[in-house]
């Protein structure tokens, strides 16, 4: 079946420093590609987007890349806070559902 | 954030009995998801509906029925609880359903002893 793949599981930065999180995706159709934080015990919440018709989105720290050709997208976040400690998701759109990868465990040194 | 809730909040229950589980919302959204959340396992679809009667099932439909007769809410029921559905479970909704985010209620978090 359609999957996402998500590395690294764990990435543990300095507070400052830049993290990327990559994720692979396997169904050639999909056309957005949404990445969502969740804190502690909180929900999923989306932090950015981005379709395919664009190679890349920013908003303020974080930015998203898109290569449709190798099928692959990341998440970029520069200049780690604190608060930049939680799990992300990425996901891949599949017909109306979403192809989730298995999430990566940020951690920000302080 | 969206207008999603999700009820309850945390139910402990035994196995073999029904559970039903209920989220809500007030954006007048099409699509509606149920999602379970394990360590190690991330976000797994269980089912989604696409309006009022009309539902499908995700990867792990087995031992779920949904239903929703109203726009606003989609039930989640599991008809016999096992041991192996303890889990949270998030509701999700999104506007259009394809290439559109989905927005997560708070969950509930289920325990089957």
């Amino acid at each position: 079946g359609e999957n996402v793949e998500q590395h690294p599981s764990t990435l543990s930065v300095q507070e400052g420093d830049s993290a990327v999180i990559k994720c692979t995706y396997s169904d050639s159709a999909s056309n957005y590609f949404p990445w969502y934080k969740q804190e502690l015990g909180k929900r999923p919440q989306l932090i950015i987007d981005i379709r395919s018709n664009v190679g890349e989105k920013k908003d303020q720290r974080i930015a998203v890349t898109l290569n449709k050709t190798a099928k692959h997208f990341s998440l970029h976040i520069t200049e780690t806070q604190p608060e930049d400690s939680a799990v992300y998701f990425c996901a891949a759109s599949m017909d109306y559902q979403l192809i989730w990868g298995a999430g990566t465990k940020l951690i920000i040194k302080p | 954030d969206a207008g999603i809730t999700q009820s309850p909040r945390h139910k402990v229950t035994e196995t073999g009995t029904p559970v039903t589980l209920r989220c809500h919302q007030t954006e007048n959204h099409r699509y509606m998801y149920w999602y379970r959340q394990d360590p190690g396992h991330g976000l797994r679809l269980i089912h989604y509906s696409y309006g009022v009667k009309d539902t499908d099932k995700g990867e792990v439909s087995d031992g779920y029925s949904v239903s929703r007769s109203k726009t606003e809410d989609f039930l989640l029921t599991l008809e016999s609880a096992t041991s192996s559905q303890t889990s949270v479970y998030f509701c999700a909704i999104s506007e259009g359903g394809r290439n559109q985010p989905q927005h997560f209620g708070d969950g509930t978090r289920l325990s089957i002893l």
